[in-house]
C-alpha cells in the first residue's frame, strides 16, 4: 500500500460526458501528479500540482483540468469524453524537496475509465 | 527533452534464469533514473532508482541495475528469475531542477516460465 487513494477505481461513462476523478496523497506529501496510461501512448505525464498551485504541464487536453485543494487532495476533471479518453488514470505524490529531482513519486492503485 | 527507450516489449526468461531488462535514456541535465514495476491491475511500484551517488544500484527483490554514462544506460538485472517476478517494468527518468516529472519508457512484459 503506498499511501495514495484514489476514487473511483472504475469508471463506465457515454461519450460527450464529464467525470471527475480524485487523489489523496500520502500524508506529509505536498505534489500531486497526474499520469494517464493507454495502450497506444503508454503512461504520460499530464500535469502536476505542488500545494495549490499548478507546477507543470504535460500532454494534457484542453478538455482536461485539475486542481488540488487546501487539503491537498486534487481532483483531474474530464469533460466532452471521447472514446479515446479510455485509459488507467494514475496519481502519484511525493514530498518534493527543493533541488531534490530523484523526490520518489508513490502511485495510486488508479482508476480505469471506460468511454463507451 | 528527455526521453527512454526500453530494448524489447516483451521477455521470456525461465525460472531460475538471469532477467536482464534494457533501458537507454536521453537527456540533457544529468538524470535521475527509476525502474517502476506494476503487477496485473495495481499501480506502479518502485524497485530502485539513480541518485548519482551509486553507479550501481539495489533494490528490493533482488534486483539491481547500473547506470552507465557512457552508454546512457540502467539495464535492470536478477540472477535467478522468480514465479513472482512476472510483471510489467518500467524505466523512467526524471531532471531534477524543479522538473520533477517522470517520463516513462514504454516498459517491457516479463513472463517467466515454469
Amino acid at each position: 500500500d503506498s499511501g495514495v487513494t484514489q476514487t473511483p477505481k472504475h469508471l463506465i461513462t457515454a461519450t460527450g460526458q464529464r467525470v471527475t476523478l480524485r487523489c489523496s496523497p500520502r500524508s506529509g506529501d505536498l505534489s500531486v501528479y497526474w499520469y494517464q496510461q493507454s495502450l497506444d501512448q503508454g503512461l504520460q505525464f499530464l500535469i502536476q500540482y505542488y500545494n495549490g498551485e499548478e507546477r507543470a504541464k504535460g500532454n494534457i487536453l484542453e478538455r482536461f483540468s485539475a486542481q488540488q485543494f487546501p487539503d491537498l487532495h486534487s481532483e483531474l476533471n474530464l469533460s466532452s469524453l471521447e472514446l479515446g479518453d479510455s485509459a488507467l488514470y494514475f496519481c502519484a505524490s511525493s514530498v518534493e524537496l527543493a533541488g531534490w529531482g530523484d523526490n520518489e513519486q508513490f502511485f495510486g492503485p488508479g482508476t480505469r475509465l471506460t468511454v463507451l | 527533452a528527455q526521453s527512454v527507450t526500453q530494448l524489447g516489449s516483451h521477455v521470456s526468461v525461465s525460472e531460475g534464469a538471469l532477467v536482464l531488462l534494457r533501458c537507454n535514456y536521453s537527456s540533457s541535465v544529468p538524470p535521475y533514473l527509476f525502474w517502476y514495476v506494476q503487477y496485473p491491475n495495481q499501480g506502479l511500484q518502485l524497485l530502485l532508482k539513480y541518485t548519482s551517488a551509486a553507479t550501481l544500484v539495489k533494490g528490493i527483490n533482488g534486483f539491481e541495475a547500473e547506470f552507465k554514462k557512457s552508454e546512457t544506460s540502467f539495464h535492470l538485472t536478477k540472477p535467478s528469475a522468480h514465479m513472482s517476478d512476472a510483471a510489467e517494468y518500467f524505466c523512467a527518468v526524471s531532471g531534477g531542477g524543479s522538473n520533477y516529472k517522470l517520463t516513462f519508457g514504454k516498459g517491457t512484459l516479463l513472463t517467466v516460465n515454469p
